[in-house]
């Protein structure tokens, strides 16, 4: 079975503070992706990165980074010298090898920054 | 465009009425999506088209009714609901559905029907 746990329900951080979100996921696939999308009080579920199951190399965008890690099945997400405007829901998710396509979503972690 | 837009962005309806949902998307996308999520909740999967054709029904109650008219609209039909219905209805889009193994197509994602049921 695949699932995906966002332990943290909810992070309160001042601005500027650095911030990282964990994601742990249980998959028996050997390929799959795992996701992040960043959903503001809007309502939009904003794509912010894709990783492929072999392409362990952590990414760095801007702000953001992210780190995956195998052997502990973690993909977590770091905000860097957080804003006001990353208040958001932020949600990790992982699609199999079959059914590429349907995403598997974790609860959510709410990060509120404060100015 | 690279945009999925929905209509209305607010509804609210009675368990009597009948009301419906629109999506579309001017992408050439091939397979489209709804899903629901509640409050505090992370989007559940209902439904999967691709090419016009439902591929995917996730046991979702039969007082909503999905419509897939032609590759850039998809409809939700309510009739019935119930006020435990009541949820953000989020739409998607993606290039086609079911790809071979290996490889992914993205979704995009628009900004959602927040469906109240009175």
């Amino acid at each position: 079975a695949q699932k995906v746990t966002q332990a943290q329900t909810e992070i309160s951080v001042v601005e500027k503070e650095d911030v990282t979100l964990d994601c742990v996921y249980e998959t028996r696939d050997t390929t799959y992706y795992l996701f992040w999308y960043k959903q503001p009080p809007s309502g939009e579920l904003v794509f912010l990165i894709r990783r492929n199951s072999f392409d362990e190399q952590n990414e760095i965008s801007g702000r953001y980074s992210w780190n995956f890690q195998k052997s502990t099945s973690s993909f977590n997400f770091t905000i860097t010298a957080s804003q006001v405007v990353d208040s958001a829901v932020y949600f990790c998710a992982l699609s199999g090898s079959y059914n590429t396509d349907k995403l598997i979503f974790g609860t959510g972690t709410r990060l509120q920054v404060f100015p | 465009d690279t945009e999925v837009t929905q209509t209305p962005k607010h509804l609210v309806m009675g368990m009597t009425n009948k009301k419906s949902l629109k999506c579309e998307q001017h992408m050439g996308h091939r397979a489209m999506y709804w899903y629901k999520q509640k409050a505090k909740k992370p989007p559940e999967l209902m439904f999967v088209y691709s090419y016009e054709k439902l591929s995917i029904n996730e046991s979702v109650p039969s007082r909503f009714s999905p419509e897939c008219p032609n590759s850039s609209l998809l409809n939700l039909h309510l009739h019935a609901l119930q006020p435990e219905d009541s949820a953000l209805y989020l739409c998607a889009s993606s290039q086609e559905f079911g790809s071979a193994q290996g490889s992914y197509n993205e979704q995009f994602f628009g900004p959602g029907t927040r469906l109240t049921v009175l």
